[in-house]
């Protein structure tokens, strides 16, 4: 069964910072990764669609990458804002039209 | 606009007395699922349908139902809701190829009392 973990939960950090957020997989047989943003009680919005043939999107300041031999991505915020404070999950598309998420981090932007 | 819309965004209700959340998605997606979200248990499946009158259990069906009658609509019915039922629930849709990306609907805020 596929399971997916980010790391790490939470990170609060100073205004302007570059940051990495990390997701692994244990199953590497998937169509897709899915990078979402969820703010407190409200829905989740779709960020990044990387497909398995793919090793990297970008959008804005956001930049994913996908390594999927290894089980791995990694969501880069360059300049990081208040506005960026939220949580963010990570969601892989298997088999079936699956979706499994990873646990989340809750990043906080500190003016 | 491309979206899934549910409705109602908020509701309060009392134990087993029946509703209705409703979602609906404009993107001719084959693919509609419903999803719980709780903390510390993150989402979880309920229900998922592959097509018209095509439905299958997901992680945590019990106490829930759907149907799907249409292509565009997917409701989730609460036949006797119950307090543990008090989550925020989200509908999704994703077309069936492979390369494609799932979209969320705003959520509902249910209360059972």
């Amino acid at each position: 069964k596929q399971e997916v973990t980010q790391i790490p939960a939470a990170l609060s950090v100073p205004e302007g910072e570059n940051l990495v957020l990390n997701c692994s997989f244990t199953d590497s047989a998937i169509y897709n990764l899915q990078w979402f943003r969820q703010d407190p009680g409200k829905g989740l919005t779709s960020l990044l669609l990387i497909q398995s043939s793919q090793r990297e999107q970008t959008s804005g300041r956001l930049n994913a990458s996908l390594d999927k031999s290894s089980g791995r991505s990694t969501l880069y915020i360059a300049a990081s804002q208040p506005g960026d404070s939220a949580t963010y999950l990570c969601a892989v598309k298997g088999a079936g039209n699956m979706l499994t998420f990873g646990g989340g981090t809750r990043l906080m932007v500190k003016p | 606009e491309a979206q899934v819309t549910q409705n109602p965004r908020y509701l309060i209700t009392v134990t087993g007395k029946k509703l209705t959340v409703t979602c609906s998605q404009n993107m001719n997606h084959e693919y509609m699922s419903w999803y719980r979200q709780d903390p510390g248990l993150g989402l979880r499946q309920i229900y998922y349908s592959m097509n018209v009158e095509v439905t299958d259990k997901g992680d945590v069906p019990e106490g829930y139902k759907v149907s799907r009658k249409e292509k565009r609509n997917f409701p989730l019915i609460l036949e006797s809701p119950s307090p543990n039922q008090t989550s925020l629930y989200f509908c999704a849709s994703s077309p069936l190829t492979s390369a494609g990306g799932y979209t969320f609907g705003s959520g509902t805020r249910l209360t059972v009392v």
